[in-house]
């Protein structure tokens, strides 16, 4: 299974400023994702990061607002730019990894609790 | 469009047992996990449903049905630590992951 860290845990940030996260994994894999979750509320899913290409956005999400690096198999970095309070969450790094009981599963990174002020 | 529903919130007692539903309408099925939650903490896998019946695993049980679109998760004797969000998950046509909004688990001693 993928070990994950991510930079920072928490930041407060003023709005009009960016943040950049960074997530590490301890092994290659392919599939890397970034996640937000605001409070109470369940994951929504940012962007896919590819390898060696621009990062696969979702629908309300756009690359101006989240640009992603993907530079190797191992990291990434998700940049959240000119921040709001609306931007106020938790984003999440994940990667998808064979599990030992077979399905491929995603296992996530700590979490950086970001708040805009 | 697709969809993921689950109770907002349970209330259970210490060393009972509670059955944590799902029903899913999604473009495709590939699979059905259910993740654990901690306030604070980040998802961690619990199980993974591709075919139809019970799959167990310890205190923790989970089933599913697709001709139903349903699932659910069975908590046996439940301890204080099973205190959580739990996060049910389908992957669809496209192999991705469509996330319901999560059941919140309040074990009562």
């Amino acid at each position: 299974s993928a070990v994950i860290s991510q930079k920072p845990s928490r930041d407060i940030c003023q709005r009009g400023t960016s943040l950049t996260i960074q997530c590490q994994v301890d092994s290659q894999v392919t599939m890397m994702f970034w996640y937000r979750q605001q409070p109470g509320q369940s994951l929504t899913l940012i962007a896919t990061a590819n390898q060696g290409s621009e990062a696969t956005y979702e629908s309300g999400f756009v690359i101006d607002k989240f640009p992603i690096s993907r530079p190797n198999l191992t990291f990434s970095t998700l940049t959240v730019s000119n921040m709001s309070p609306e931007d106020s969450s938790i984003y999440l790094c994940s990667v998808e990894d064979k599990g030992t009981s077979g399905p491929t599963e995603q296992y996530f990174g700590p979490g950086t609790r970001l708040t805009v002020t | 469009g697709q969809n993921i529903d689950q109770p907002t919130e349970m209330t259970a007692t210490e060393g009972a047992i509670v059955q944590i539903n799902c029903t899913y309408q999604t473009s495709g099925f590939n699979g059905l996990f259910w993740y654990q939650q901690h306030a604070g903490e980040a998802p961690t896998f619990l199980s993974y449903n591709v075919l139809d019946g019970l799959e167990e695993k310890g205190r923790f049980s989970s089933f599913l049905s697709r001709s139903k679109g349903y699932s659910y998760l069975l908590l046996k004797e439940l301890q204080m630590k099973d205190s959580a969000s739990y996060l049910c998950a389908v992957r669809d046509s496209n192999y991705q992951l469509i996330w319901g909004a999560g059941t919140k688990l309040i074990i009562k001693p």
